[in-house]
């Protein structure tokens, strides 16, 4: 089954860290460019981060300022976040979206795994 | 940043009868290569973000097609000629020429 299965959310302190993995099934994952997006509660989707198939190209929103760090590990078909510097407005579901090779456009997502910053 | 804005932010839609959402960009999303990079998603209640639509009219694979896709530039429509109850949810404008990727704020949907 064409999957992607997000881990590594939880309760984390404010200034803490988190890492966020998303295991890929189902298709060549290291073909495929990958995203994290996130949504705060109640809120709308926010672009967080994304990476190339051969991690050649990475990019980051503004608004994250160096704490978030993207990384992938094709032979594990794994997708990663590392999050430091943690603030209560990181609170989101945290997904990761593949890349359409074909349109750019976002066509595969996972699940999400909820980040909460809170002391 | 391209800003993306959706009209209306909510919707209510009787069965059978058809609905339209607007998103506009504020910078043209055509791209040199002739490609046109917008999107639509859906997002059903307690599930993750679908895409319908990829380059402003193209429906995904599985999408019915009750569901269409129209506009050019800076303007778009996402059109539901029909709509069921499985159509509810809040739906996505994206834009994908230019990064960050941006969304739009959601236009929620409910069935009558």
């Amino acid at each position: 089954e064409v999957q992607l299965v997000e881990s590594g959310g939880g309760l984390v302190k404010p200034g803490g860290s988190l890492r966020l993995s998303c295991a890929a099934s189902g298709f060549t994952f290291s073909s495929y460019s990958m995203n994290w997006v996130r949504q705060a509660p109640g809120k709308g989707l926010e672009w967080v981060s994304s990476i190339s198939s051969s991690s050649s190209y990475i990019y980051y929103a503004d608004s994250l300022k160096g704490r978030f760090t993207i990384s992938r590990d094709n032979a594990k078909n794994s997708l990663y976040l590392q999050m430091n510097s943690l603030r209560a407005e990181d609170t989101a579901v945290y997904y990761c979206a593949r890349e359409s090779r074909i349109s750019g456009g976002f066509d595969l997502w996972g699940r999400g795994t909820l980040v909460t910053v809170s002391s | 940043d391209i800003v993306m804005t959706q009209t209306p932010l909510s919707l209510s839609v009787t069965p059978g009868q058809p609905a339209s959402i607007s998103c506009k960009s504020s910078q043209s999303l055509l791209h040199s290569d002739g490609k046109t990079y917008f999107y639509w998603y859906l997002q059903k209640p307690g599930q993750s973000p679908q895409l319908l639509i990829y380059e402003v009219s193209s429906r995904f694979s599985g999408v019915p097609d009750r569901f269409s896709g129209s506009g050019s530039g800076t303007d778009f429509t996402l059109k539901i000629s029909r709509a069921e109850a499985e159509d509810v949810g809040v739906y996505y404008c994206m834009q994908g020429i230019h990064l960050p990727r941006t969304f739009g704020q959601g236009t929620k949907v409910e069935i009558k």
